[in-house]
């Protein structure tokens, strides 16, 4: 099992130019996340998919689109990127929690991004 | 708006020394308190809490839940060097989790 994969792990954008970040896991999750984290802060959600074919915003969803394209993969496009959006970002996945069951969220291993 | 938050944000301590990591939340609904530890990339999973009182324990790790006092506290002892890292505190729910900002932890030879 590879668990929850990213790519890329590093990208270097100018301003305005667009980007899809993908995350594929293998571990047949129903619920998928998409994170970013700036220095010193804890993570922040940008958008998650509980189960596939619905999509939600999170915390931070401006500047960001999302597709569940089936269970495995969960993408995430900056239209325009702006350096505000320079952030590691992170996916994770869960199994869709049933009652008394874990909670546990599997990480991927994250994309370094850089808006000039 | 559920929020998380962590105390201190940043600890410096020396190797074998106890420390104790805090987490505090005021969420609309709780349904589970989770611990993470983040080196160079991503969190790896320590504890999970859900009923007030019960320790979790692995290790030298353990972990407890406050439901009255609405907040979870993360205890290492004998710290080793390899202890130095991120800790994240987070509350999930089934939709969606919220994560403090973390703790920095430091533990010097």
């Amino acid at each position: 099992n590879a668990g929850v994969t990213q790519t890329p792990k590093f990208q270097v954008l100018k301003t305005g130019q667009s980007m899809t970040l993908q995350c594929a896991q293998d571990m047949n999750h129903n619920s998928m996340y998409w994170y970013r984290q700036d220095p010193g802060m804890g993570l922040r959600l940008i958008y998650y998919s509980a189960s596939e074919g619905t999509t939600d915003k999170g915390e931070v969803p401006n500047g960001y689109n999302v597709s569940r394209l089936n269970k495995r993969e969960f993408s995430l496009r900056l239209e325009s990127a702006a350096p505000s959006q320079t952030s590691v970002y992170f996916c994770a996945s869960r199994q869709l929690p049933e009652r008394g069951a874990y909670n546990e969220q599997f990480f991927g291993p994250g994309t370094r991004l850089t808006v000039l | 708006e559920d929020k998380v938050v962590q105390s201190p944000l940043s600890l410096v301590v020396h190797e074998g020394d106890t420390v104790t990591l805090n987490c505090s939340y005021e969420v609309t609904n709780f349904r589970s308190l989770l611990w993470y530890k983040q080196e160079k990339k991503a969190p790896t999973f320590l504890f999970m809490l859900t009923s007030s009182g019960i320790e979790k324990k692995s290790g030298r790790l353990s972990s407890i839940l406050d439901k009255k006092e609405l907040s979870s506290i993360l205890n290492i002892t004998a710290t080793q060097t390899g202890d130095s890292a991120i800790y994240l505190c987070a509350h999930t729910n089934a939709g969606k989790s919220t994560f403090g900002d973390g703790t920095t932890l430091t533990v010097k030879p």
